[in-house]
């Protein structure tokens, strides 16, 4: 039972360069979320999608894109990374009920 | 103001103390309301789920909602040190609604 995968687990870019973050899951859950989490900030959602098909942005956007690729899959893509995106990115998957968000383990991505 | 506060810490006790973790928040739509644990380089994982106003216990965890003072809680007695983790609330106003978190309190349980 997998439940939210991420890849890469850690990635380090120069300024500039471009990459896309990798989320799948599972559970046949609806939503899907993309996270930054910075020290002192907490948790602060880039982008979501409520149903295959739709994203919306979330808190912090700019800089980022996302792709819904199908029920199961939610990427994350910088197409000019700058050092001010350097954080751990989480992904996450819902379908809204009791149990919460499920979070994958993290993308710690530093940009120098 | 934020809609969710919660005191960053960092909170350090010893071993068996009963703990007291809290967040305020100024939404009153908000229904739900969750406790999240997340280990150092790990995702937070649910750690309790409660909805309206009362208490919920799991083991040795106790959530606590009082809507009227928009004040949640959550208690962790005979706390251990494999209880050392950041713990976030996060609360929504329905089912099919975003979570908002708080940033999270650092625990440190020393032996």
């Amino acid at each position: 039972n997998a439940g939210v995968t991420q890849t890469p687990k850690f990635q380090v870019l120069k300024t500039g360069q471009s990459m896309t973050l990798q989320c799948a899951q599972d559970m046949n859950h609806n939503s899907m979320y993309w996270y930054r989490q910075d020290p002192g900030m907490g948790l602060r959602l880039i982008y979501y999608s409520a149903s295959e098909g739709t994203t919306d942005k979330g808190e912090v956007p700019n800089g980022y894109n996302v792709s819904r690729l199908n029920k199961r899959e939610f990427s994350l893509r910088l197409e000019s990374a700058a050092p001010s995106q350097t954080s751990v990115y989480f992904c996450a998957s819902s379908d809204g009920g009791r149990d919460g968000y499920t979070f994958g383990s993290g993308t710690r991505l530093t940009v120098v | 103001q934020k809609e969710v506060e919660q005191d960053p810490g960092p909170l350090s006790v010893p071993e068996g103390a009963i703990v007291s973790l809290n967040c305020t928040y100024s939404n009153s739509a908000f229904q739900y309301f969750m406790w999240y644990r997340q280990y150092s380089r790990k995702g937070p994982e649910l750690l309790m789920y409660t909805y309206s106003s009362g208490n919920k216990e799991d083991g040795r965890f106790t959530a606590q909602v009082d809507k009227s003072s928009k004040y949640i809680s959550l208690f962790i007695r005979d706390s251990q040190p494999s209880d050392s983790a950041t713990y976030l609330c996060a609360m929504r106003r329905g089912s099919n609604y975003k979570l908002t978190f708080g940033k999270g309190t650092l625990l440190t349980v020393n032996p």
